[in-house]
Formats: C-alpha cells, structure tokens, sequence
C-alpha cells in the first residue's frame, strides 16, 4: 500500500501571505496526485489533479496553483492567501481503474 | 454535472446495532467503480469498501456490507453490529472513468454516531 506524507499539519496564516503545502507519497511510481479541500467538515472538493511530472489540471478557479516537480511530489500553493482559502486540505494518490486511492493526514490551513 | 448525493447529514445508532447509509449517484458510464471511505475525527480519510459497476454481487467487508442497485444508481453502506469505534463521518463517491485519471466524486457526507 502507499503512504502519503504532508505537511506542515497545522498553519495559521495572514490574509495576503503565501502559502505552500507539500506532499510526497511512498510505495508506487508514477501515481496520480490530487488536492482536495475539505471546508466545514463537509464533502470534499477536488482542486487538482495531476497524471504526471509538471502535468496539472484544475478542477476549479481559485486563488491557489499546484506544481509536481517529482514523480511523487505535490505542491500547493498560493502568492496571496485569502480569507476564503481556510480548510482542511488533503493530499492523495492512485492509480486510477477503480483501484485504492489513499489519503494523506491533512493540513488544516486558517487563514487571519 | 455527474453528482454524488448523501441524503442524510447525520445519523445515530446503538451500540450493536445495524444502520443502514444512502447514496445516490449520476453517471453515464457503463462500468465504473464506488467507495466508501470513513473519516474519524482524526480525520484521516480510510477506505471502508468499494464496487464495480460491472459485477453483480454485493461487496462485503466484515460487518460492512453494501446494496448496489444499478439501475436505479444506489449504493448504500450497512454496517452491522455497530461499535463505537465506527462513530465517523462517511463518505460515498464515484471513481469519474470518463478522464482515466481515477480522480474520485465526493458526497457531501453522512456523520454517524454510535451510542453505547
């Protein structure tokens, strides 16, 4: 099975500020990569999806980007944070045809 | 747009009892598969059970179990003899196997709360 690793788990940042959460995963090659965001304890919205190095789709307009500079590598990321932004952010990975997708432990993310 | 639905925001339940969550979907797909993942309050996103599309048979997982209707695009999650350590949020969603990219559509959840 894969392990997803991110960070950092907590954040309290200002309105404005930059903003990067990283995820690495271990025990597959080549997976596809997602952000989802969690706000309010509620379902979880896709924000992007990622099939390969430097491939990234987005799944909704917003204020953040996501970069994969490494086969198991994931990055969000924001120049200018805004209030709106706050949520629990998760991190996973697949393979995709129905099989398991896993889930990192998430990074909650308040924005002030 | 190719949706997820929970009906139920929240539900309860005795101890060692069994309860019953729906979910319904929207698809055009002829094959294609469902999950449920639990979500503890550590939050941490756990697969419970998944579906294809294409077989018949229910998926069973110890005292998990679903009903998968096809045709009417239900699939919802029994959990017998509930304990306490089932008390979660879940959540139904379908793998979207229009873009191969195994991407997952979420409902918006069903919080559960096993009493004892």
């Amino acid at each position: 099975s894969q392990t997803i690793h991110q960070w950092p788990a907590t954040l309290v940042q200002p309105v404005g500020s930059p903003l990067s959460l990283e995820c690495t995963v271990e025990g597959t090659s080549n997976p596809n990569l997602y952000w989802y965001r969690q706000a309010a304890g509620r379902g979880l919205q896709l924000l992007f999806y990622s099939v390969g190095i430097g491939q990234i789709s987005s799944e909704v307009p917003q204020n953040l980007s996501a970069s994969r500079p490494q086969d198991r590598q994931f990055i969000l990321s924001s120049k200018k944070l805004l209030l709106s932004d706050s949520g629990f952010y998760l991190c996973a990975s697949g393979t995709g045809g129905g099989n398991t997708i896993y889930f990192g432990e998430g990074s909650w993310l308040t924005v002030v | 747009a190719q949706t997820v639905t929970q009906s139920q925001p929240e539900m309860s339940v005795q101890e060692a009892e069994t309860v019953t969550l729906s979910c319904t979907y929207d698809t055009s797909e002829s094959n294609y598969y469902l999950f449920w993942y639990k979500q503890p309050p550590s939050r941490q996103m756990i697969l419970v059970i998944r579906q294809e599309a294409y077989k018949q048979q229910n998926a069973t997982e110890n005292r998990f179990s679903v009903n998968f209707q096809k045709a009417a695009k239900s699939f919802s999650l029994k959990i017998s003899d509930s304990q306490l350590g089932d008390t979660a949020m879940y959540f139904c969603a379908r793998e979207d196997g229009s873009s191969n990219t195994g991407k997952l559509i979420f409902g918006q959840g069903t919080t559960l709360q096993v009493k004892p």
